[in-house]
């Protein structure tokens, strides 16, 4: 079985900060991928960034970027220069060899202006 | 990525009825996914639907409960049989429809049992 832990239930950033969200998993397959959902209220959940277990290189995308760190099982998001849109709930997932995605417990993440 | 509408957007039930919610998805795709997400907390998935085959479900889950079609690749429907109040959750389809196995997901409908 694989599990997604995120030992934070809520976060919080001042506007054009950085903040850091924790992830750890845990999974006794070598082949795997990693995602960060965003759900704002409006409920919709939309996919942030992803990573390939298989690649070193951190993944990249505009002001979110994740720290890797296979051995560690760890899979962090860092939101740059935080924005009133950014507050939402954020979900850590993987995704196994058979499709199915594990979801942590999510984290809620609030701006302050 | 991939478009995918969901109706109703939230109902209001009484319980021991049952409301079939409905997934459309804009492109041809193999795998659905029906998930619950009760109030405040993470996803759980209920089903996974492939076309032309019966839906599989995850423990907990029982297709006499949560009965599911899957009548071609565009579209899905999952009902939610005799209703009670802890049925009250929000319901989001999604799709595997990239290169990486990453879902997209529906825009969700909200029930809510009295």
């Amino acid at each position: 079985a694989q599990t997604v832990t995120q030992s934070q239930p809520e976060m919080s950033v001042q506007e054009a900060e950085t903040v850091t969200l924790s992830c750890t998993y845990d999974t006794s397959e070598s082949d795997y991928y990693l995602f960060w959902y965003k759900q704002p209220p409006s409920r919709q959940m939309i996919l942030v960034i992803r990573q390939e277990a298989y690649k070193q290189q951190n993944a990249t995308e505009n002001r979110f970027s994740v720290n890797f760190q296979k051995a560690a099982k760890s899979f962090s998001l860092k939101i740059s220069d935080s924005q009133l849109g950014d507050a939402a709930m954020y979900f850590c997932a993987l995704r196994n060899a058979g499709n199915m995605l594990t979801f942590g417990g999510g984290t809620r993440l609030m701006v302050k202006p | 990525s991939a478009v995918i509408s969901q109706k109703p957007s939230r109902d209001i039930c009484q319980r021991g009825t049952s409301l079939t919610i409905q997934c459309q998805v804009d492109s041809q795709v193999t795998m659905m996914f029906w998930y619950r997400q009760q109030p405040g907390q993470s996803l759980t998935l209920i089903a996974t639907a492939n076309q032309g085959s019966e839906a599989t479900y995850e423990s907990g889950f029982v297709i006499d409960k949560f009965p599911i079609s899957r009548p071609n690749l565009t579209f899905s429907t999952l009902t939610v049989s005799n209703m009670s109040p802890e049925d009250s959750s929000i319901y989001l389809c999604s799709v595997e429809a990239g290169n990486f196995g990453e879902q997209y997901f529906g825009p969700g409908t909200r029930l809510t049992v009295t």
